[in-house]
């Protein structure tokens, strides 16, 4: 079974508005933390936000918040104000068990979606 | 800011050589990992490295891999007699801890391209 997916292959999302890209994720641990990457054409993977399975509030981060509903086991991100610099290839990851410090040091990744920005 | 920097950014090499893909991790950070992302699918793990050893490995990272901490700088992916689904985007990663609190800083990757 998957462990992250990412339903949305691709997005497109005018300027100025906000957009939702979906990521739920499948783990029986309790301790986890979920991660959003953007990669631009360029390659590079760039950090964007985290949430940990023990974080009480969403987690934002300028215009990227998390939408963290762990009954249904998703961690939607939200871009608000879309910029054509947004444009990108989007990922979830996952990180198991790394708060009892036994747990997995690798990041399972989804299949990523493709947010296209229009002006 | 600091960064994860790899190098080279582009590396062409013919099936059956040896190829060593270099990383200079964030200077603070204690955990290094390898990824790959082949053309079109998604990012996958390899290997995770601390205290100069293998924390833990992926079935991807067989005898053909090998990873080195060779200076106090430097962190190096070596592959062995390349073959053709060998070609990839390879990413270096490193964080200051192991915890989930700790997110993955990633370099800009390297293309492998085997010919």
């Amino acid at each position: 079974a998957q462990k992250i997916t990412q339903t949305q292959p691709g997005m497109f999302v005018q300027e100025k508005e906000a957009v939702t890209l979906d990521c739920t994720y499948d783990t029986s641990d309790p301790s986890y933390g979920l991660f959003w990457y953007k990669q631009p054409s360029s390659g590079e993977m760039i950090f964007l936000i985290y949430q940990g399975s023990y974080d009480q509030q969403n987690a934002t981060e300028g215009r990227y918040s998390l939408n963290f509903q762990k009954a249904r086991k998703s961690a939607n991100l939200v871009i608000s104000a879309s910029q054509l610099g947004d444009s990108a290839m989007y990922f979830c990851a996952m990180r198991e068990g790394a708060y009892s410090g036994a747990g997995s040091y690798q990041l399972t990744f989804g299949k990523g979606t493709k947010l296209s920005v229009i002006p | 800011e600091p960064e994860v920097t790899q190098t080279p950014s582009h590396q062409v090499t013919q099936m059956g050589q040896e190829v060593i893909l270099r990383c200079v991790p964030i200077s603070n950070h204690l955990y290094f990992y390898w990824y790959r992302q082949i053309l079109g699918q998604k990012v996958e793990f390899l290997v995770s490295f601390y205290n100069n050893e293998i924390s833990e490995k992926s079935e991807i990272f067989d005898d053909q891999f090998s990873v080195e901490r060779p200076d106090g700088s430097n962190f190096t992916l070596k592959i062995r007699s390349t073959k053709l689904e060998d070609s990839a985007m390879y990413f270096c990663a490193s964080s200051e801890s192991e915890g989930a609190v700790t997110e993955a800083f990633f370099g800009q990757g390297t293309r492998l391209t085997v010919v």
